[in-house]
């Protein structure tokens, strides 16, 4: 079946510091994979994807790269700011786009100054 | 354009009540989602609309839960009567197509005593 594994959290860093959120996944098929967003008080968002091996996603210097050999899909900022302070989520859908949505359990990430 | 709305934001009730749950997706978005996001877990999908027909209900625990989707734009989700592991935030989301990227609500906080 499909699953989603997650670097447990609650991750604390430094503003400028460098982070990376390791995310892991099982899947039939070759599915797109996803990080999602929610700032506090907010719902998810969706902060970047990929939908096939070798791809990149980049969003307000965030980067994932899909690995299909270590079936992986990390985050990682080159430099963190305290408006980042969020919880990530990792997910996978098995179709082209963003259909059904299997999640990771969430990273809390606190930035602070 | 308008986001997902959904109301109400919190909800207390006791066990063996029932309570609703209302979702106005983004104009014109054809597909619409409930998910379930028990505190530390991701979200789990519990229904798929694709305008007014039912797409996937699998996960959804038909003896107490049911949702509709009249005219294929708002939604509603009731619990019936609700326990206290029905406790949990309930997220919709729409998407302008089966395969679009989805746009979450800020969900409904639910809280079974």
């Amino acid at each position: 079946g499909n699953s989603v594994t997650q670097m447990e959290g609650p991750v604390t860093l430094s503003e400028e510091a460098f982070l990376t959120i390791n995310c892991t996944y099982t899947a039939t098929g070759y599915p797109s994979l996803f990080w999602y967003v929610q700032y506090p008080g907010e719902g998810l968002q969706l902060l970047l994807k990929a939908t096939k091996a070798d791809d990149k996603g980049s969003n307000k210097g965030f980067e994932a790269t899909y690995r299909k050999e270590t079936t992986s899909f990390h985050l990682e900022k080159g430099s963190v700011q305290v408006s980042d302070s969020a919880v990530y989520f990792c997910a996978l859908s098995e179709a082209t786009g963003a259909n059904n949505l299997f999640f990771g359990t969430g990273t809390r990430l606190t930035v602070i100054p | 354009e308008a986001g997902v709305a959904q109301s109400p934001r919190y909800k207390i009730i006791e066990k063996r009540q029932s309570v609703a749950f209302w979702c106005n997706p983004i104009s014109g978005h054809a597909t619409l989602y409930w998910y379930q996001q028990i505190l530390g877990q991701g979200p789990k999908l519990l229904i798929q609309f694709q305008n007014n027909g039912v797409v996937d209900d699998s996960q959804l625990p038909k003896d107490r839960f049911s949702a509709e989707r009249l005219k294929g734009v708002d939604s509603t989700l009731k619990i019936q009567p609700a326990k206290l592991e029905d406790s949990a935030v309930y997220l919709c989301a729409s998407s302008l197509e089966y395969n679009s990227p989805l746009h979450f609500g800020n969900g409904t906080r639910l809280t079974v005593t």
